[in-house]
């Protein structure tokens, strides 16, 4: 069972390049997140996913889309890179609403983006 | 204000010290509490849930104050192991939506 895997571990990227980030998780969980990480800013959802096929905005959207085709995996997708993305991504999931600790969130090991 | 403030230290204690931080939400529907610990260039982890009547999990101990709105996490016979980052976060949920928000996280440093 690995839980909430990432890849990449880290990248850098050019001003202006695109990449995804892939989160998968082995956990059967409804709920998945995007957050970033900067310092003295804490954890700032991005976006989220409610179920397969299903995403919503968090608080920090703009630059980012994401995709949720398979429950198992949610994919975050920079277009356009810029150096404000420089930062730590974590993914998260959790279970179902309505399950017992539906919202204890099990993260993901990170992946380091920085952008030149 | 910001939704949820911490203090973010650091917090210098001597090993077997009992330290406490402590944690305030501004929204008064949020419904669930939790302490997560965070070790340099990790991910978050979750150290425990906060109940309303308290909860202790060995040498730590959650409190909740709903009228306050505050959440406290109490250290006991600190470790050196205990030097970490620890985030609180507070869920509302409400019309099908669920939010989290983390506080910016309380570093502490327990000294030999």
């Amino acid at each position: 069972n690995a839980g909430v895997t990432q890849t990449p571990k880290f990248r850098v990227l050019k001003t202006g390049q695109s990449m995804t980030l892939l989160c998968a998780q082995d956990m059967n969980h409804e709920y998945m997140y995007w957050y970033r990480q900067d310092p003295g800013m804490g954890l700032r959802l991005i976006h989220y996913s409610v179920g397969e096929g299903t995403t919503a905005k968090g608080e920090v959207p703009d630059g980012y889309n994401v995709s949720r085709l398979k429950k198992q995996n949610f994919l975050l997708g920079l277009e356009s890179a810029a150096p404000s993305q420089t930062s730590v991504y974590f993914c998260a999931s959790s279970r179902r609403k309505g399950t017992t600790s539906y919202n204890e969130q099990f993260f993901g090991p990170g992946t380091r983006l920085t952008v030149l | 204000r910001k939704e949820v403030e911490q203090d973010p230290g650091p917090f210098n204690v001597p090993e077997g010290a009992t330290v406490a931080f402590n944690c305030t939400y501004s929204n008064s529907a949020s419904q669930s509490f939790f302490w997560y610990r965070q070790d340099c260039r990790k991910e978050p982890k979750l150290l425990m849930s906060v109940y309303s009547s308290g909860n202790e999990d060995g040498r730590f101990t959650a409190q909740l104050n709903r009228a306050s709105q505050y959440i406290s996490l109490l250290i006991r016979d600190s470790k050196l192991s205990d030097s970490a980052t620890y985030l609180c976060a507070v869920n509302y949920q409400g019309g099908g939506y669920q939010k989290v928000t983390f506080g910016t996280g309380t570093k502490l440093q327990v000294i030999p």
